[in-house]
């Protein structure tokens, strides 16, 4: 799977959007982009995923670059509940490829007042 | 629907003891996966299963182990435990294996004394 590399910290004010950068220069035509979050010592949450369209769901929204070397993680109205380590992952998610994955370092977001 | 769970959420061991672990994936789910969370390594994958069979397996030594039932439920052990094996072990499901999205559990904390 592609390596990803991400800021190690960012803050963002609550009530504003939290916008968390991604880099996976080597990514290939059948990996999929997928976020997950970690809140202090519980498991990872997953968040969204993507190919190469730009994604929304009820948590987040994906933007994936046309050249898909980087995307962002947008949550629209970042609330102190959503302070944690994001987790930017490349995986191939094919029948027979696994269900790896291989976690970085992320970023730590810290949601202020 | 209910989550993944895990059990024992909490377990103290000493050096030289065995430890197994057990995990209950979503119901319907027939992946599930290990990892080994540490501040030092942060995640890392231990292994998966699917249909009773282990499918992928992490760089870890013999002493981490695990199987898979036929109900889809998992166990991992740990034989001779060593000061490093302290971590959060966190089990994952997804309904078969390459699918989009893995469900984590909230963990299993281990402190070897």
């Amino acid at each position: 799977d592609a390596k990803t590399t991400q800021p190690p910290s960012m803050d963002c004010a609550e009530g504003r959007a939290a916008n968390l950068p991604c880099n996976h220069s080597t990514i290939s035509g059948n990996e999929y982009v997928y976020w997950y979050r970690q809140i202090h010592s519980q498991g990872p949450q997953y968040i969204i995923h993507g190919l190469k369209n730009n994604e929304t769901n009820e948590m987040a929204s994906l933007i994936i670059t046309e050249d898909r070397k980087s995307s962002t993680l947008i949550l629209p109205h970042a609330t102190l509940r959503d302070t944690a380590v994001y987790y930017c992952i490349v995986r191939v998610a094919d029948w027979g490829a696994g269900n790896m994955l291989t976690f970085g370092g992320g970023t730590r977001l810290m949601v202020k007042p | 629907k209910a989550g993944v769970t895990q059990t024992p959420r909490y377990l103290i061991k000493t050096r030289g003891q065995q430890v197994t672990l057990s995990c209950s994936p979503i119901s319907g789910h027939r992946s599930v996966s290990w990892y080994q969370q540490t501040p030092g390594q942060g995640l890392q994958f231990l292994f998966e299963y699917f249909s009773e069979t282990q499918r992928n397996k992490g760089n870890f030594p013999g002493r981490f182990s695990g199987r898979q039932f036929s109900n889809s439920r998992s166990e991992m052990n740990v034989s001779t435990l060593e000061l490093g094996d302290s971590a959060l072990y966190l089990c994952a499901s997804s309904l078969r294996e390459g699918t989009e999205t893995q469900y984590f559990g909230p963990g299993t904390r281990l402190l070897v004394l």
